[in-house]
């Protein structure tokens, strides 16, 4: 499995600033995503990170709000744009080594917006 | 309809119970079947992966998948407390995974 970290692991906002996270994976992936884990909801995918491309959103997530960049086969950002406290939740990187292959969870980032 | 359905508990057993984790799912075109432990502030580690039918054992634990009934299971035997997490299951669609909402698990000592 991979080893994947998440910069910053929590973070405290104010409303209107925006938050980028950054995955790093120790070996090179096929696939990246981004998740959002909210309270008491299920994990929820907002887009797959496409190396070289634009990212591929899910229904209900804009690019103008969640602008995605993955330069390389190891590493991808999430911004969060404009944040409102609504964006409070855990933003969790995932990775895989194949299209239908099983995903590999990093640790997760914990956003607060006040 | 969700495409996957998981009571969220909480579920709370002594310490050497069995366990049942149980996730229905509607679409049968789902062939790969997740579970994910997930411990309080730290990212989903994946337990058990199975693939269509059948059942899978590791340790403890074991997988079990239903795919005519759209069921699958997570069994803990001998529980501990160190067991004591969130549970997520999770099946591959043609790009990405559902998800369940998760079970919170305790293993009273």
């Amino acid at each position: 499995s991979a080893v994947i970290s998440q910069k910053p692991s929590r973070d405290i906002c104010q409303r209107g600033t925006s938050l980028t996270i950054q995955c790093q994976v120790d070996s090179q992936v096929t696939m990246m995503f981004w998740y959002r884990q909210q309270p008491g909801q299920s994990l929820t995918l907002i887009a797959t990170a496409n190396q070289g491309s634009e990212a591929t959103y899910e229904s209900g997530f804009v690019i103008d709000k969640f602008p995605i960049s993955r330069p390389n086969l190891t590493f991808s950002t999430l911004t969060v744009s404009n944040m409102s406290p609504e964006d409070s939740s855990i933003y969790l990187c995932t990775v895989s080594y194949g299209v239908q292959e099983t995903q590999y969870f990093g640790p997760g980032t914990r956003l607060l917006v006040l | 309809q969700k495409e996957v359905e998981q009571d969220p508990g909480p579920l709370s057993v002594p310490e050497g119970a069995i366990v049942s984790l149980n996730c229905t799912y509607s679409n049968s075109a789902f062939q790969y079947f997740m579970w994910y432990r997930q411990y309080s502030r730290k990212g989903p580690e994946l337990l058990m992966y199975t693939y269509s039918s059948g059942n899978k054992e590791d340790g403890r634990f074991t997988a079990q998948v239903d795919k005519s009934s759209k069921y699958i299971s997570l069994f803990i035997r001998d529980s501990q407390p160190s067991d004591s997490a969130t549970y997520l299951c999770a099946m591959n669609g043609a790009n990405n995974l559902f998800f369940g909402t998760g079970t919170r698990l305790t293993v009273i000592p």
